[in-house]
């Protein structure tokens, strides 16, 4: 059964830089495309962008400037860093195989 | 960007009826790329349907997506207590993906 599993701060000030990582088990991190989507508390889902194993990626035009994806298939797992976050940023922060299998999701708060 | 709109917002029903939820999208999303989720409280979303119409692993047949082009509907045949939840539409084909804004579906 394949799992995603999320780890990242938790908490955050404005302005730093949000770094999540999701951990793949069972599935190769080569099999696939791997997505972000966030989702702020009482809204709806937002896709972030996605990475394949070799590296290429599609983002949100809407996060583009401030996004960056990044895979390690030495470790089956792929990051998240996004720069410069503000309160518009806080969120629960998912990982996605193909869109069939989900993390259970990472709540990063963003607050001074 | 193609901008998907669930309608209804809520609908309110009792187990045993038939809920049929709309999604609109505002231009034509290729290659039927249309999904469906369905999300409990403090969950992730589940994935119910892909292809417009093909129903994922796992799913009962009680649920049903059809459509195409522009316009997609989510059928639930018969509500079960579980049932009752925020579904989710996204379009897949065209990035960025996009998703509806959810319908609530609760109990009458």
């Amino acid at each position: 059964q394949v799992q995603l599993q999320e780890s990242g701060p938790g908490l955050m000030k404005p302005s730093e830089t949000l770094s999540l990582t999701c951990t793949v088990s069972g599935d190769s991190i080569r099999t696939s495309y791997w997505s972000w989507v966030r989702q702020p508390p009482g809204k709806g889902l937002e896709w972030i962008g996605f990475i394949i194993y070799s590296g290429g990626t599609s983002y949100n035009p809407s996060l583009k400037s401030r996004l960056t994806m990044s895979i390690d298939t030495s470790k089956n797992q792929f990051s998240l860093k996004l720069s410069s976050v503000t309160a518009a940023d806080t969120a629960v922060y998912y990982c996605v195989r193909q869109w069939t299998f989900w993390g259970q999701g990472a709540l990063v708060t963003v607050s001074s | 960007e193609i901008v998907l709109t669930q309608s209804p917002g809520t609908l309110s029903l009792s187990p045993g009826e038939r809920a049929t939820l709309s999604c609109r999208a505002g231009q034509s999303v290729g290659s039927s790329s249309l999904a469906w989720y369905q999300q409990k409280p403090g969950q992730a979303p589940r994935l119910l349907i892909y292809g417009a119409s093909s129903r994922a692993t796992g799913v009962p047949d009680r649920f049903s997506g059809s459509g195409s082009g522009t316009d997609f509907t989510l059928a639930i045949s018969r509500l079960e207590p579980e049932d009752f939840a925020v579904y989710y539409c996204q379009q897949y084909g065209s990035s960025p993906y996009t998703f509806g804004q959810g319908t609530k579906l609760e109990i009458k």
